[in-house]
């Protein structure tokens, strides 16, 4: 199974500050024939359902705000939040979906400082 | 409009099976995969299968002795059903097609 690696677990920011989240799977999420990387960002606030942000490491989902910017291939990912918002603490999760099982990272808890 | 709504019983007795619903709108089960997401209280999200548009399926390597995933496409309702059922498998199942998700359905294992 692909282990997805998720760093920071928790990160403390005041409203405006950039943030960055981390995300490394344990091989290649790179599919050649596509030439995509297969790995999606979801952002879940306590008490909802996760929300997709990000899918093939770089492409927004339709409605999420262009603050939110996923970045990486291979193996190694960001999710970048630019001037972050209130609204913008959550936690937030890294899948895989380059192989079956799909595997989600261990969260970031986004949190006010 | 794409919609998913999980069903299924809140209270399981630990040894017990475990048998949930996802009826979807809006969509083909046979144009889209289906996966099953758990979140026990307070952690992360563990993915535990796939119904694939094709019939096929994909399960969590630790779950996959004890779990079974099907369908009935005239129905547009996935089945998930989990054996062996024990205090740690408490927590939120989720449906979802990825990009939309259900409301989640809470399962407590408990005498």
């Amino acid at each position: 199974d692909i282990v997805m690696t998720q760093s920071p677990s928790s990160l403390a920011v005041s409203a405006g500050e950039t943030v960055t989240i981390n995300c490394k799977s344990s091989q290649s999420l790179f599919g050649s024939v596509r030439q995509k990387n297969y790995l999606a960002w979801y952002q879940q606030k306590p008490g909802q359902s996760p929300k997709l942000l990000i899918y093939l490491a770089s492409t927004r989902e339709s409605g999420v705000p262009d603050r939110f910017i996923g970045s990486g291939s291979g193996t190694d990912f960001t999710l970048t939040i630019s001037s972050v918002q209130a609204e913008d603490l959550a936690n937030y999760y890294c899948q895989q979906y380059y192989d079956t099982p799909n595997t989600f990272g261990a969260g970031t808890k986004l949190e006010l400082k | 409009q794409v919609q998913l709504k999980e069903s299924g019983p809140g209270l399981v007795q630990p040894s017990q099976t475990l048998s949930l619903t996802c009826t979807v709108s809006g969509f083909s089960l046979t144009s889209y995969n289906v996966h099953w997401v758990r979140q026990p209280p307070g952690k992360g999200l563990e993915w535990m299968g796939r119904m694939r548009y094709n019939g096929d399926t994909s399960y969590n390597s630790a779950l996959k002795s004890r779990l079974s995933i099907s369908r009935d496409t005239s129905k547009n309702q996935v089945f998930l059903k989990m054996n062996s059922l024990q205090t740690d498998d408490t927590g939120t199942y989720y449906c979802t097609r990825t990009s939309e998700w259900g409301q989640g359905v809470m399962v407590t294992v408990s005498s």
